[in-house]
């Protein structure tokens, strides 16, 4: 089953103005991992945040997580066309020594011109 | 590094026939991922490899699906028979260490239609 949960599953916004998607999970967690996919490609990496950190900045984007409520949200700043893609959180889950990332079922940013 | 290759691009094929995917995983990378994606059901994580050795294929959908890493820049996922409902874009990644939190890096998947 998935362990991510993506909301809003669509989100159309205006260029300049802020996007701001959040992601439920439901075991524990080491990291969380959000990524992006323009359509048709793969997917590609865009911040990573640990268990024991609360809020992390890259550029335009802020990712925070509660751990407690087993969530986080991932906020894209001044939003531009380019930001136009699936959205998607990942979360690691191991037992017994072994990894393997969860991703949740994405969110799909329009960002109109 | 060209990054994780992936082929073919797409795949067309009838129902019933073999279908083998190919992925080149990033040079020094242990871990590497199949994935699934389609509408329905999303990223669905198939199998992982650690140092070329299975270590979870619990999401393999049934024996019809196999993979195999023969070495460390080689990885093949093999559908055998297929069926239309194994239509979806299969993904590739690889990873140093995904225990320490080191991302995932995604091939550009290929496009399988089962007619």
């Amino acid at each position: 089953s998935q362990q991510g949960e993506e909301d809003p599953q669509a989100l159309s916004i205006q260029e300049g103005e802020n996007a701001t998607m959040n992601c439920s999970y439901k075991t524990s967690i080491n990291n969380l991992q959000w990524y992006r996919q323009n359509s048709g490609r793969g997917l590609v990496h865009l911040i990573l945040i640990r268990s024991n950190e609360r809020e992390k900045h890259s550029g335009r984007l802020r990712v925070t997580l509660d751990t407690s409520k087993k969530s986080s949200s991932l906020l894209i700043t001044a939003s531009r066309a380019a930001d136009t893609a699936s959205y998607f959180c990942a979360t690691d889950r191991t037992r017994s020594g072994t990894y393997k990332y969860i991703f949740g079922t994405g969110t799909r940013l329009k960002v109109l011109a | 590094d060209a990054g994780v290759i992936q082929s073919p691009r797409h795949e067309v094929t009838e129902m019933g026939q073999e279908v083998t995917l190919r992925c080149k995983p990033i040079s020094g990378h242990d871990y590497l991922f199949w994935y699934r994606q389609t509408m329905m059901r999303g990223l669905e994580l198939l199998i992982y490899f650690n140092n070329n050795v299975p270590i979870d294929d619990s999401g393999m959908p049934e024996d019809r699906f196999s993979a195999k890493m023969p070495n460390a820049s080689f990885s093949t996922l093999k559908i055998q028979p297929s069926e239309p409902r194994d239509s979806a874009v299969y993904f590739c990644a690889s990873s140093l260490a995904p225990g320490i939190g080191e991302k995932l890096f995604f091939g550009s998947g290929t496009q399988l239609s089962v007619l």
